[in-house]
């Protein structure tokens, strides 16, 4: 069974543009949820959706934001960047009602 | 903060010798939850432990849970020079859905 698949794997944009980031779930999961690391902050969550629904979010600006399609696919945006948005993007999927996240292999965004 | 904190921050043992690392965790978890991350990757699951299990075993790993101190604490046994990376405790901390809280992570080093 193929893993969790997210694209671009690196990518370098420039203040002030914005950045899509998609990621594609175990088949079968329904859950994906986002996470941010960076070396300061480490694991932050960012959101999950569920079902093409936003179930929870995490404390990040509304310049963060999230959709899931009927696929379970699912994007993240991020407008207006900042340098401190730099890190890895880090997307999960899980099973209904599973506990256990099973993650992608990121994406490394530089903000110049 | 919401997230956990590994002790201690780094650990270097030689191949063959046992590691332990700890997690503390600040609030009530319905499941505790260890994963492995080597440098630039994506995170690996580990092991899962539920808030009504004390101890779990898994190959060479060893899980531990006490709820009343709030602490976990990860063994791996007999050391590979493989099992270089960092490593994560994340809890749900009782919110619903698959929101997960990382503590800061434990950098691992295994020499040969």
């Amino acid at each position: 069974k193929a893993g969790v698949t997210q694209t671009p794997r690196y990518l370098i944009k420039t203040r002030g543009q914005q950045v899509t980031l998609s990621c594609s779930p175990i088949s079968g999961h329904r859950s994906v949820s986002w996470y941010q690391q960076t070396p300061g902050q480490g694991l932050q969550f960012l959101f999950e959706y569920f079902s093409e629904t936003q179930r929870n979010k995490g404390n990040f600006p509304g310049r963060f934001s999230g959709r899931q399609f009927s696929n379970s696919r699912s994007e993240m945006n991020v407008s207006t960047l900042e340098l401190g948005d730099s890190a890895l993007y880090l997307c999960a999927s899980s099973l209904v009602g599973g506990n256990t996240i099973y993650f992608g292999e990121g994406s490394w965004l530089t903000v110049v | 903060s919401q997230q956990g904190e590994e002790d201690p921050q780094a650990l270097s043992i030689q191949e063959g010798e046992n590691a332990t690392m700890n997690c503390s965790y600040k609030t009530s978890i319905n499941n505790l939850q260890w994963y492995r991350q080597n440098s630039g990757r994506g995170l690996v699951h580990l092991i899962l432990i539920r808030s009504n299990e004390r101890e779990k075993h898994s190959g060479r790993l060893r899980v531990t849970l006490d709820t009343s101190k709030k602490s976990s604490s990860l063994l791996i046994t007999a050391s590979r020079a493989a099992d270089t990376a960092s490593y994560f405790c994340a809890t749900d901390q009782g919110v619903g859905g698959n929101q997960f809280y990382f503590g800061t992570g434990t950098s691992l080093t295994v020499i040969p």
